[in-house]
């Protein structure tokens, strides 16, 4: 299996603009699960679905922030508008199921973000 | 809520030595996971071991070995015959057995291998 695939790798965009991450999780993973990483705050979870069904989005920072996930193989985080502060690596992890505790969250590559 | 404590910004080690990465946790949960993750320059995450709070045997993978204190709440990462390809960051992570099914992470450790 490829692994959790993300897109961008890097993305520099300017303040003010629309940013798009997305990703692939693993084939047959139901719960998807998107992180932040920055040196001030660490790693924290955005958001997370399961079954393309978003269940705690309590870590989304502000409205800018939206995800969707319309169907298993694909989830997008848009921010808009963008702004410095959100300059960070945005994590995607899949996890086959949620409960037990060999359901290990894959992680993708990342993608480095940074807003000028 | 949960949180997640590394005492240890950074710490080193000769290869071939034993280091420990220190891990504290606070819950008020009686049943929960803990997982050690390393995060080397590529970015990748990569779980490198895994704990249940029931189970009172400590896990190990390999050259990795955990130390699990329930009581103190204590979840330690020990690397036996460090390697070169060690050199990365330690995240400690925390996941409840019921209900939210987010990893809560520690700061992490930069741990550096000394040829």
């Amino acid at each position: 299996d490829a692994g959790v695939i993300q897109s961008p790798r890097h993305e520099v965009t300017e303040m003010g603009q629309e940013v798009t991450l997305r990703c692939k999780p693993i084939s047959g993973h139901d719960y998807l699960f998107w992180y932040r990483q920055t040196m001030m705050r660490g790693l924290e979870l955005l958001i997370y679905f399961n079954n393309n069904v978003p269940i705690d989005d309590s870590g989304m920072p502000e409205d800018r922030f939206s995800a969707k996930m319309p169907n298993a193989s694909f989830s997008t985080l848009k921010i808009q508008p963008s702004e410095p502060r959100d300059s960070a690596v945005y994590f995607c992890a899949s996890s086959l199921r949620a409960r037990a505790y060999t359901d290990t969250q894959y992680f993708g590559p990342g993608t480095r973000l940074t807003v000028l | 809520a949960q949180t997640v404590t590394q005492s240890q910004p950074e710490m080193s080690v000769q290869e071939a030595e034993t280091v420990t990465l220190s891990c504290t946790y606070d819950t008020s949960e009686s049943d929960y996971y803990l997982f050690w993750y390393k995060q080397p320059p590529s970015r990748q995450m990569i779980l490198v071991i895994r704990q249940e709070a029931y189970k009172q045997q400590n896990a190990t993978e390999n050259r990795f070995s955990v130390n699990f204190q329930k009581a103190a709440k204590s979840f330690s990462l020990k690397i036996s015959d460090s390697q070169l390809g060690d050199a990365a960051m330690y995240f400690c992570a925390y996941r409840s057995a019921m209900g939210a099914q987010k990893l809560v992470f520690g700061q992490g450790t930069r741990l550096t291998i000394n040829p």
